[in-house]
Parts: C-alpha cells; sequence; structure tokens
C-alpha cells in the first residue's frame, strides 16, 4: 500500500469549492485511490475512489494525475456540513487510514 | 445507517478487566475490518476476516484478540485493560476481501467507546 501525504488542515469559505490534496508518489498500478471523511467521532463515510481516470460522484470529484502521483478531491460547493477529517488512501490491498486533512467550511 | 451494527455504543470498566465488543455486518458483506482511534489520533488498523478467516493484522496488541462466526458477526476481545486502551473501537464491512476489487467501499459502524477507568 502506497504512503500518503495530506496537509494538516485546510480552511475554506462556505459556498466556495474546496480542493484536498493527497500525494501518493509511490502508488503502483494496481492501487485505488480512495477518499473518506470523518465527521466529528462518526464512523468514516465513503465519498469516492478511483484508479486512473478522473471520478465524479454526488458528493465530490476526485481527479488523478496522468502519472497517479497525486491526486485532489474537489468540494463543489462546501457546507458546514462538509467539516471533517479527510482521510486518503492508496491501496490494492489493505485499508490504512493515515491521520487525514481537518477542513474547516467557514461560513 | 450504513446497515452495520456495533454494541455496545458505550462502556466503561476499569483497569485489568476484559470486554467484548460486537459487531453485525452489512447483510451479504463477508469480511469485517476492526479499527481503533484514541483521542485526537487517526484510524488504527488492527485486523480484518473474511468469511471467517483471518485475512490480515494489523497494529494490533497481544492482549486483543478477534473473531468472525459463521453468522459473519465478529466480536473482539480486549483484555488486561490499561488506561491507554481508551478509545473508539470502529467495526467496518464490505463485500470484497480486498481493496479495488468490486467496489471495495468500507461501511463503518458507529463506532463503541470505551473508556477504561
Amino acid at each position: 500500500d502506497a504512503k500518503t501525504t495530506q496537509p494538516t488542515s485546510m480552511d475554506c469559505a462556505e459556498g466556495r469549492a474546496a480542493n484536498l490534496p493527497c500525494n501518493h508518489s509511490t502508488i503502483s498500478g494496481n492501487e485505488y485511490v480512495y477518499w473518506y471523511r470523518q465527521i466529528h467521532s462518526q464512523g468514516p463515510q465513503y465519498i469516492i475512489h478511483g484508479l486512473k481516470n478522473n471520478e465524479t460522484n454526488e458528493m465530490a470529484s476526485l481527479i488523478i494525475t496522468e502519472d497517479r502521483k497525486s491526486s485532489t478531491l474537489i468540494l463543489p460547493h462546501a457546507t458546514l456540513r462538509d467539516t471533517a477529517v479527510y482521510y486518503c488512501i492508496a491501496t490494492g490491498n489493505q485499508f490504512y487510514f493515515g491521520t487525514g486533512t481537518s477542513l474547516t467550511v467557514i461560513p | 445507517d450504513s446497515g452495520v451494527t456495533q454494541t455496545p455504543k458505550h462502556l466503561i470498566t476499569a483497569t485489568g478487566q476484559r470486554v467484548t465488543l460486537r459487531c453485525s455486518p452489512r447483510s451479504g458483506d463477508l469480511s469485517v475490518y476492526w479499527y481503533q482511534q484514541s483521542l485526537d489520533q487517526g484510524l488504527q488498523f488492527l485486523i480484518q476476516y473474511y468469511n471467517g478467516e483471518e485475512r490480515a493484522k494489523g497494529n494490533i496488541l497481544e492482549r486483543f484478540s478477534a473473531q468472525q462466526f459463521p453468522d459473519l458477526h465478529s466480536e473482539l476481545n480486549l483484555s488486561s485493560l490499561e488506561l491507554g486502551d481508551s478509545a473508539l473501537y470502529f467495526c467496518a464491512s464490505t463485500p470484497a476481501p480486498l481493496a479495488g476489487i468490486r467496489t471495495g467501499e468500507l461501511f463503518f459502524g458507529e463506532g463503541s467507546r470505551l473508556t477504561v477507568l
């Protein structure tokens, strides 16, 4: 499983797009990039995942660079309820969560 | 509601004691993961079971053990408890044995909060 690096914390204004970066420079060809978030002390919630193509769902968009060494999770119109810790995981095997990025959406 | 049920939601016990945490996975999910989250810490992977067999081990202490039963529910046993074992313990389930196969999405329960006094 590839090591991932994320900023410790970020702020975003309500209504603006939140762009959360993740570096996974050692990712191998069969490893997926997953994003989860954890609101306060609730169970983590799946957001999106992808292998090499960009992905979009009702929650977010995932942009993966062509060399797959980094990715960005985009929340297009952040709301206060998006304040959470966001975890990026690169894996083809186990789900190892790091410490993630603490996103604060500011009114 | 993720469909994963964990009991008890809260548990307070004393050092040296033993507790059992229970997890019922989503209907049809064969894979169960256990995670520990101490105060202000990330999620630490403890152990995974797939269809009754241990699939992978993470940072699980020897004082801790787990199993998955034929009906696919799982139990995490924590013994000789120490103050540092106070944490949220999460269970997650998925249909697949590995990330990336099919959806590979983990569905988490709401956790069991253990307090050791």
